[in-house]
């Protein structure tokens, strides 16, 4: 069964770098399918961010593009969202994901991110 | 900016039928927008419903279904039982790998 985690630090001060990392199991990223970040502030709905390829090609979500950095290791079976110059808006639980092309089908748990000095 | 919009909360009775749409900015939703439903609790993450507009996940319960309906993407749920009380998005793929999600509707059952 294909199992994400995220990790990462909980609380990040304003205009520094967030930076996450989704452990992969179950499944091994260099066989195939997109890997995603996705967001959700607190009682608000949900925002794609963006996904990487095993071979490293990207997509983005426009709003955030200049800041997101995603990339992947597969000897490691994990991906990692980078997002710089953080602000309160950017507190929220970040998920991480399976992405096909036709739907998003195994999530992590989620981990909240808190944006404050 | 792509805009995907839901209904911001719908209320059924137990046992009931309900129909939640997602529309996009862009015009109408065809089914190469690969219509995805996901249903979230409080504290939860999102869970998958229903993808490229109708097929079910193994573990989709048979109540929920999908459709398009008016140039919109559509969840029906028929039967409701009280543990579909929840939030649900559409998400809706675009070129260019962009994915959007709608801001979600909470569904009660009262």
């Amino acid at each position: 069964q294909v199992q994400l985690q995220e990790s990462g630090p909980g609380l990040v001060k304003p205009s520094e770098t967030l930076s996450l990392t989704c452990a992969v199991s179950g499944y091994s990223i260099s066989s195939g399918f997109h890997w995603g970040w996705i967001r959700q502030p607190p009682r608000k709905g949900l925002e794609w961010i963006g996904s990487i390829h095993h071979s490293g090609s990207t997509n983005h979500n426009p709003s955030l593009k200049s800041r997101v950095t995603i990339s992947v290791d597969t000897s490691k079976n994990h991906f990692s969202l980078k997002l710089s110059s953080v602000t309160a808006a950017d507190t929220a639980v970040y998920y991480c994901a399976r992405v096909l092309t036709n739907t998003v089908d195994y999530w992590g748990q989620g981990t909240l991110v808190t944006v404050s000095a | 900016q792509t805009v995907v919009t839901q209904e911001p909360s719908l209320t059924v009775s137990p046992g009931g039928a309900v129909t939640l749409t997602c529309a996009s900015s862009t015009g109408t939703v065809t089914s190469g927008y690969f219509p995805n439903w996901f249903q979230q609790k409080p504290g939860q993450a999102p869970r998958p419903l229903i993808y490229s507009t109708s097929n079910k996940h193994s573990w989709t319960p048979a109540r929920f279904s999908g459709s398009l309906l008016g140039g919109k993407a559509a969840l029906t749920l028929s039967g409701v039982q009280p543990e579909d009380e929840a939030d649900y998005y559409c998400l809706l793929y675009y070129a260019g790998g962009r994915l959007v999600f709608g801001g979600g509707t909470k569904l009660t059952v009262l």
